[in-house]
């Protein structure tokens, strides 16, 4: 079967750096993508890893290992805003998406 | 950048009352759009996949009698819940994806759905 794991929740302080792990097994792999979904919201599009290697976006990078079937995304200068579940998404050999059931990150003062 | 709408962002229905909503690509045509379901602190549980022109693929569990989808053109497909009941109440999101881009899925803002 398919299937994407994260943790549940994390805590982390502002102006911190984190780490969210994602490790998945799916049939066929074509990219791993990053959102991040405030309450309420629909996910928002952060980062898409195709090739193993560290992408960096601002504040913001995802890691991508295939031979391991992991991935990371890492979130540096933490600010208040960035509270918010992330949701790692795998597209399988159908183009379709396999969803994580998200992180949590809590970010307190 | 590729731009998703849906309409209602929000909506109150009674129980046995059927109620749409609308995805539509404003700046793109999408040949293929995603209807997802997501239920308070859940992640996202895809409900079907819409090609233009042809029936919507409907995933293991989904009623395909109760949540009918209509993908008539390329910037637009609906989604029936029909005969709404209180379980039915959840935030509805679509997404769609351009014909050349097979790896990416733009996402519309979702559709709170709540039935009494």
């Amino acid at each position: 079967g398919q299937n994407i794991d994260q943790p549940t929740e994390m805590t982390a302080t502002e102006g911190a750096i984190v780490q969210i792990n994602c490790t998945y097994q799916t049939s066929g792999f074509n990219g791993l993508f990053w959102y991040q979904q405030h309450a309420g919201e629909a996910p928002t599009f952060l980062s898409y890893n195709v090739l193993d290697g560290l992408e960096e976006k601002g504040r913001f990078s995802s890691f991508l290992s295939r031979s391991k079937g992991y991935s990371y995304l890492l979130l540096k200068e933490l600010q208040m805003k960035d509270s918010a579940s992330y949701l790692c998404a795998v597209s399988d050999s159908n183009y379709q998406l396999i969803w994580g059931a998200g992180t949590k990150l809590i970010i307190k003062p | 950048g590729a731009v998703v709408s849906q309409h209602p962002s929000w909506v109150i229905c009674k129980s046995g009352t059927s109620v749409k909503i609308e995805c539509r690509s404003l700046d793109f045509q999408a040949t293929t759009m995603f209807w997802y379901r997501q239920f308070p602190k859940q992640s996202l549980m895809l409900m079907a996949t819409s090609n233009e022109g042809s029936k919507a693929t409907y995933e293991q569990g989904v009623e395909k009698d109760k949540f009918l989808i209509n993908h008539a053109s390329l910037t637009l497909s609906t989604l029936t819940v029909t005969s709404a009941h209180p379980e039915d109440s959840s935030f509805y999101i679509c997404s769609a994806r351009e014909p050349d881009r097979y790896y990416e899925q733009y996402f519309g803002p979702g559709t709170r759905l709540t039935v009494t």
